[in-house]
């Protein structure tokens, strides 16, 4: 079983919509969660980062978390074409060690 | 830009070549990483230093060679490297190595082993 699972996509949506990204982890000690986006031939760049149960909103971005279920969740309002990248979880499992997922790859059309 | 800078950003090596690849950050960060990102894989965690030490070694074949001289600069030096090795090699720094701490990445050097 891969520690971090996503859905290597492509995600479409229109422009405009809601985008929901989803990650779900092995490990149940994991303690935070982030999540990057990488355009193509660019470095992950993070977009959001999440310690506790519950939803975390910045501007157009929300992670979920839900520890029981072991899942972690981003959602982006109002998509824009320029969204349109690899999003990637990642879960520290302990002491920095920070696991990736295989990425989700958005999709939003004009 | 960037408060993470690695250089080259394109390497063409032979197997039997050796050269290094440079990190520096600029954030006043006290952890240091290498990344290897291979097509359709996951980031793989390669090394990572705090305070020059190295606290890491993701069971990495001895052909990669890291080098912390302080808590600015990261290197990697390769040696007689394999053509599985061609990558996208990707350097991250982040405050500490505490759990919480986000992982800020630099623009990745593009590694291509004829």
């Amino acid at each position: 079983q891969k520690e971090v699972e996503q859905n290597s996509g492509p995600l479409s949506v229109p422009e405009g919509a809601i985008a929901s990204l989803n990650c779900t982890y092995s490990d149940r000690g994991s303690q935070s969660f982030f999540w990057y986006r990488q355009y193509s031939g660019k470095s992950p760049e993070l977009i959001m980062f999440i310690y506790s149960n519950g939803d975390k909103e910045d501007g157009r971005f929300t992670a979920q978390l839900n520890k029981a279920s072991q899942y972690v969740s981003l959602l982006i309002r109002d998509s824009q074409p320029s969204d349109s990248a690899t999003y990637l979880c990642a879960v520290n499992t302990g002491f920095q060690k920070l696991v990736f997922g295989t990425g989700t790859r958005l999709l939003v059309s004009p | 830009e960037t408060g993470v800078t690695q250089t080259p950003r394109h390497l063409v090596m032979g197997m039997t070549n050796k050269k290094s690849l440079k990190c520096e950050q600029h954030l006043g960060h006290n952890a240091m990483y290498w990344y290897k990102q291979s097509a359709k894989k996951p980031l793989e965690l390669m090394f990572v230093y705090s305070l020059e030490e190295r606290v890491e070694n993701n069971s990495v074949p001895s052909r990669f060679s890291p080098e912390c001289p302080n808590s600015s600069h990261l290197f990697l030096h390769l040696h007689t490297l394999q053509p599985e090795d061609s990558a996208l090699y990707l350097c991250a720094s982040s405050q500490d190595v505490g759990s919480n701490q986000p992982q800020h990445f630099g623009d990745g050097t593009r590694l291509s082993i004829l």
